[in-house]
């Protein structure tokens, strides 16, 4: 079983919608949660950052961290056909750098 | 633009064969990682360099190796080369070392063995 578990999608939607995006994982230790963004074939970017449980809000993007249910989460609102993209959950536990990533979700956003 | 610099940003390459691919932090980061991603195998962490010194490793081949140099850029050398290496090799970088920090992606080599 991975630490991480991501569902690679792919997952379409019209544009204007709410998209959920999830990964669950199994280690207990992770306290830092991160969400980037990828556009094919370029460098993730860092979207969204939490530490520890709870929400966190910015413009059009909320994510969420269950830490009992290790479950986080990923909202987009009002997405735009510009958010057509991968999301990539990763997670880390303190100490040295090394974050673990999910596979990545693909998400497109039609006109 | 993450301020993290990356090259070559692509190149073919035969197997067997040795390439080094190169990174520049952005200003003022110590911590440089390198991570692999392919299709099958997702994001993969390689290893970790703080102030010159490795200080995390993660599913790197013994053909693979890296170092960072006293000015902080960094490189990774790829060894006898074989056809699952084709990936693109992707470096990022954080002020400190510790997970509280985030960390900055470059664009990426895109490798090919052929």
């Amino acid at each position: 079983q991975k630490e991480v578990e991501q569902d690679p999608g792919p997952l379409s939607v019209p544009e204007g919608a709410i998209v959920s995006l999830n990964c669950t994982y199994s280690n207990s230790a992770f306290q830092y949660f991160m969400w980037y963004r990828q556009y094919s074939r370029k460098g993730p970017e860092l979207l969204m950052y939490t530490y520890s449980s709870g929400n966190k809000e910015d413009g059009r993007f909320t994510a969420q961290v269950d830490k009992s249910s290790k479950y986080i989460s990923l909202f987009i609102r009002d997405s735009q056909p510009s958010d057509s993209a991968t999301y990539l959950c990763a997670m880390g536990t303190g100490g040295y750098n090394k974050l673990i990533f999910g596979a990545g979700t693909r998400l497109a956003v039609h006109p | 633009d993450s301020g993290v610099t990356q090259t070559p940003k692509h190149l073919i390459t035969a197997t067997g064969q040795r390439v080094t691919l190169r990174c520049s932090p952005r200003s003022g980061d110590l911590s440089v990682y390198w991570y692999q991603q392919s299709l099958d195998q997702g994001l993969q962490f390689l290893i970790q360099y703080y102030n010159g010194e490795e200080r995390a490793k993660g599913n790197i081949l013994e053909r693979f190796s890296a170092q960072q140099f006293p000015d902080l850029h960094s490189e990774l050398n790829l060894s006898s080369l074989e056809l699952g290496d084709s990936a693109l090799y992707f470096c990022a970088s954080s002020p400190r070392q510790g997970s509280g920090n985030t960390i900055y992606f470059g664009e990426g080599s895109w490798l090919t063995v052929v």
